[in-house]
């Protein structure tokens, strides 16, 4: 299937800077689910967003769907170290997840 | 706790050998999805299991292939093993799409 896109690749912050990683398709998405995967550990469920424009805030971390439902977004408020991982979004197409190549986060105390 | 167990939690094996990983889901989910993850990438599809049926398979070459049991535990196989098959190897389980995939800590083979 079609491979989705996420930028950057990698970011370097301070602690309390903000954060944020883009998910792209070139396909409209039935939905996407975002995972946050910390170093030498396993991927981690955030959210899955399915509606046309819709935003979900958990805490510091609000999450888009674009109107077209071919792009998202993870923003990060105030980083903190605890934040420090990898963050994937993921298409679901049927039963599978397609995975991007993921934003790897780091942050300096 | 992933709620997830996978088994073992390393392994290494040799070239043209052959691996049996297993899986437990979380208590309650019933469909159950293997993936593979070479360091630094995102995880790839293998297959899904759901009521001991392979569901979907991602392009995985016959040597990978599967079975989940009654209790919905599963287990993934790999034949005649690749330097390439060097991966972290994690399953999925999940009841409700809605809710996501729970995934376990994988386990990590090495191939020499």
């Amino acid at each position: 299937g079609q491979q989705v896109m996420q930028i950057p690749q990698y970011q370097h912050v301070q602690e309390g800077e903000d954060f944020t990683t883009y998910c792209n398709s070139s396909t409209t998405l039935s939905n996407i689910q975002w995972y946050k995967q910390r170093p030498g550990g396993h991927p981690v469920f955030l959210i899955q967003l399915v509606k046309s424009g819709e935003v979900k805030k958990q805490k510091r971390l609000t999450f888009q769907f674009g109107e077209a439902k071919k792009n998202s977004s993870l923003h990060i408020t105030a980083t903190q170290t605890t934040d420090v991982g990898t963050y994937f979004c993921a298409k679901e197409e049927g039963s599978r997840l397609t995975f991007g190549e993921g934003t790897q986060l780091t942050v300096n105390p | 706790d992933a709620g997830v167990t996978q088994s073992p939690t390393h392994l290494i094996k040799t070239r043209g050998q052959q691996v049996t990983l297993r899986c437990s889901p979380k208590s309650g989910h019933d469909t159950v999805s293997w993936y593979q993850q070479a360091l630094g990438q995102g995880p790839q599809f293998i297959f899904q299991y759901y009521e001991e049926e392979e569901r979907q398979r991602g392009n995985f070459p016959d040597r990978f292939s599967g079975h989940q049991f009654p209790n919905y535990s599963s287990e993934l196989n790999v034949n005649a093993l690749l330097l390439g098959d060097s991966a972290l190897y994690l399953c999925a389980s999940s009841l409700n799409r809605a809710w996501g995939y729970t995934f376990g800590s994988g386990t990590r083979l090495t191939v020499v």
